[in-house]
C-alpha cells in the first residue's frame, strides 16, 4: 500500500516564475491538504481539497492555488514566485468523515528553492 | 487563538533518559492533538495522538499527557535512544481537519 507520494523531490525556480507541485494521496484517502514548511519552522496550512473543491484555506495569498482531480490526486500552483516562497511543501492525505478524527499522513515533501 | 506554542526549542538528553516536550494552546475548539516526528529531508510522521476527553495516552515508550483545564499537553519519551534524535512537532486540529503546528523541538539524544 503506497503512502503519500509527491513530485518532484526538488525544484529550483527564479523569482517571478510559476511552479506546479503534485501529490498522490494514500490509497483509500479522499482529502488532500497542503502545507508550507519554512526552514526551522512548523508546517503552515495552505489549503485543503475534498470532492475537487477547496474546502478551507489558510492565510496565504491568491498566488497559491490548487486543484484536485477525480482520482483524488492534487496539484499546488504558485504564481509570481518570491524569494520567501522557498520552503518544503508538504502534502497530507486523510479520509473525510464528518465528526471523525482521522489522521493526516504526510508525504516526503517537495523542496522549492527560489533564486 | 489559532496558535500552538511549543517548548523547548531544542533539547539534549542522555541515552536512557526521559525527554519531555510541552505545548500550549488557546482555542478550545481544537478536538485532536497529534505529535509528529520529522527527520531531516523527510515529511512529518505521526507518532501518537490524543483526544481532549482523555488525560493520558501511552504507546510503547511514548506518552502524551493532556491537561484540558490548563490547555496544555506534553510528550514524554521514556528510555530515550539515539534513534529518537529528530525534530518533534505538536499540533492541534481545528475545523475540517486543518492542523495548526507548534514551532518544533529539535531533540538530540547523546549516546
Amino acid at each position: 500500500d503506497a503512502g503519500v507520494t509527491q513530485s518532484p523531490t526538488h525544484l529550483i525556480k527564479t523569482r517571478g516564475q510559476q511552479v506546479t507541485l503534485r501529490c498522490s494521496p494514500k490509497s483509500g484517502h479522499d482529502t488532500v491538504s497542503w502545507y508550507q514548511q519554512a526552514l526551522g519552522q512548523g508546517p503552515q496550512f495552505i489549503f485543503q481539497y475534498y470532492e475537487e473543491e477547496e474546502r478551507q484555506r489558510g492565510n496565504f495569498p491568491d498566488r497559491f492555488s490548487g486543484h484536485q482531480f477525480p482520482n483524488y490526486s492534487s496539484e499546488l500552483n504558485v504564481n509570481a514566485l518570491l524569494l520567501g516562497d522557498s520552503a518544503l511543501y508538504l502534502c497530507a492525505s486523510s479520509l473525510f468523515r464528518q465528526g471523525a478524527r482521522d489522521t493526516q499522513y504526510f508525504g516526503p515533501g517537495t523542496r522549492l528553492t527560489v533564486l | 487563538q489559532q496558535q500552538v506554542k511549543q517548548s523547548p526549542q531544542s533539547l539534549i538528553v542522555q541515552k536512557g533518559g526521559i525527554s519531555i516536550i510541552n505545548c500550549a494552546y488557546e482555542n478550545t475548539a481544537f478536538d485532536y492533538f497529534p505529535w509528529y516526528q520529522q527527520f531531516p529531508g523527510k515529511g512529518p510522521a505521526l507518532l501518537i495522538a490524543i483526544r481532549p476527553d482523555v488525560s493520558e495516552k501511552k504507546e510503547g515508550r511514548f506518552t502524551i499527557s493532556f491537561n484540558k483545564s490548563a490547555k496544555q499537553f506534553s510528550l514524554h519519551i521514556m528510555d530515550s535512544q539515539p534513534g529518537d534524535s529528530a525534530t518533534y512537532f505538536c499540533a492541534a486540529r481545528g475545523g475540517a481537519q486543518k492542523l495548526v503546528f507548534g514551532q518544533g523541538t529539535r531533540l538530540t539524544i547523546n549516546p
